[in-house]
């Protein structure tokens, strides 16, 4: 069975730092490329960050250069460093899987909520 | 950027076929796939490659896609589908979600 599971998430001030943390279970995260999903309250989804095979990556324009994506394939495990935390992040973040053939994440872990507020 | 656009919101009365229209610039020309977010639940994959339904997906929902629109429809509509739906499609690298629709079945 496909399981994603959420860490890492909770209260930070404004330029503080989270690491989020994605455990999977019933597949490698070596074989897929990921994402981060983010979904502030009450608004819509923006995927935020991917990872694909051979660790290439991509980041929206709201989070380059202070949030990174990597993986531990012995760990079977998908991270997410942010730093320079500002309010706009708060947000439900979901870690999923991608489909290659499908162009679409077809699993998603239940989401770690991170606030971001002095 | 690439953008996608969906209507805020979208009523049906039960029984009956909701439509929920997804536009973007030759929007046909790339894979579209929808996802549905019930109150409290994470988004789930109903549709993929425009057409296709992973396999726990019931037959009534279906999707289209052709010039600068797609669209998700549910046939015979129930209560428990009322819920947020989102379309999304890629862009070079860059994944790309419509601002969601919240379908109402009253």
């Amino acid at each position: 069975e496909v399981q994603l599971v959420e860490f890492g998430g909770g209260l930070v001030q404004p330029g503080g730092s989270l690491r989020l943390s994605c455990a999977v279970s019933g597949f490698s995260v070596s074989d897929n490329y990921m994402s981060w999903v983010r979904q502030a309250p009450g608004k819509g989804l923006e995927c935020v960050s991917v990872i694909y095979s051979g660790d290439t990556t991509f980041y929206a324009d709201s989070v380059k250069g202070r949030f990174t994506i990597s993986r531990d394939n012995s760990k079977n495990t998908l991270y997410f460093q942010m730093n320079g935390l500002r309010v706009d992040d708060s947000a439900i973040y979901y870690c999923t899987r991608g489909r290659g053939g499908w162009y679409s994440f077809d699993h998603w872990g239940q989401g770690t909520q991170v606030t971001v507020s002095s | 950027s690439y953008e996608l656009t969906q209507p805020p919101s979208v009523s049906v009365s039960p029984g009956q076929t909701a439509s929920i229209a997804c536009s973007g610039d030759k929007l046909g020309n790339k894979f579209v796939s929808w996802y549905q977010q019930k109150t409290g639940q994470s988004p789930a994959l109903i549709i993929y490659q425009d057409t296709r339904r992973p396999s726990e997906i019931p037959e009534r929902f279906s999707g289209s896609n052709s010039g600068n629109t797609a669209t998700l429809t549910i046939s015979g509509t129930q209560a428990l589908d009322e819920a947020d739906y989102y379309c999304q499609a890629w862009d070079n690298s860059a994944v790309v979600f419509g601002g969601g629709t919240k379908l109402t079945v009253l």
